[in-house]
């Protein structure tokens, strides 16, 4: 399966910052890319679809000039959250899609915010 | 709402026996199913689905289940051994809905004593 390489696994940033995820595809080319959030206690739901050499497509209720989303290449995409605020606190994890519907996923980002 | 349910958050099991985690969904143009299997600090792996189209799914220990009519799915490892201990993710997925948006549950965590 495919192999999805994310970091920094561990964020700890202060209230206004901006902190960079990056997704990486380590064996396969990835012209979409997903990127989901899990609350503590609460289901991983989907932010948004990054696709490559276009703009990201959002799910409601996501801000888009706040989680800014690039994918410059077939290989990387990256999340920035921006102006971070404790309520951002989450872990974020991307995923680039298989066949059959199966995601790969990252390892995972946990984001605190202080 | 939650369209996947996830109704216990977490299952003891002795090794050997029986694990059953269980899912229930609302949303019945869900025509897709997958369980995923989560370590702490790694992200969620792939692990079993099911076709609406079937009622089970059988891998090596892991079954899966499907009752259309009751809108139920349930995941079956047997026997079970400690390295099964981990989080369990129901998810499920609408062929007609936007990609990679699979729903998925909140989990189960299954403890698997020696």
């Amino acid at each position: 399966g495919a192999v999805v390489s994310q970091h920094p696994s561990w964020v700890i940033c202060k209230s206004g910052t901006s902190v960079k995820i990056e997704c990486r595809s380590l064996d396969f080319q990835a012209t979409t890319m997903f990127w989901y959030r899990q609350f503590p206690k609460q289901s991983l739901m989907l932010m948004a679809t990054s696709n490559e050499g276009s703009k990201a497509t959002y799910e409601q209720g996501v801000e888009k000039d706040k989680f800014l989303i690039n994918h410059a290449s077939l290989t990387l995409s990256t999340l920035t959250v921006t102006s971070a605020h404790p309520e951002d606190s989450s872990f974020y994890i991307c995923s680039t899609k298989g066949r059959d519907e199966k995601l790969f996923f990252g390892s995972g980002t946990q984001l605190s915010v202080l | 709402d939650q369209q996947v349910k996830q109704n216990s958050p977490s299952l003891s099991v002795q090794e050997g026996r029986i694990s059953i985690l269980n899912c229930d969904y609302t949303n019945s143009m869900f025509d897709y199913f997958l369980w995923y299997k989560k370590y702490p600090a790694e992200g969620p792996t792939f692990l079993i689905s099911i076709s609406s189209i079937k009622d089970k799914n059988e891998d090596g220990r892991f079954t899966v289940f499907l009752n259309k009519s009751a809108k139920h799915l349930s995941l079956h490892i047997v026997p079970s051994q400690p390295g099964d201990s981990a989080v369990y993710f129901c998810a499920a997925v609408n062929y007609g809905g936007s990609q990679g948006n699979l729903i998925f549950g909140k989990g189960t965590k299954l403890s698997v004593k020696p």
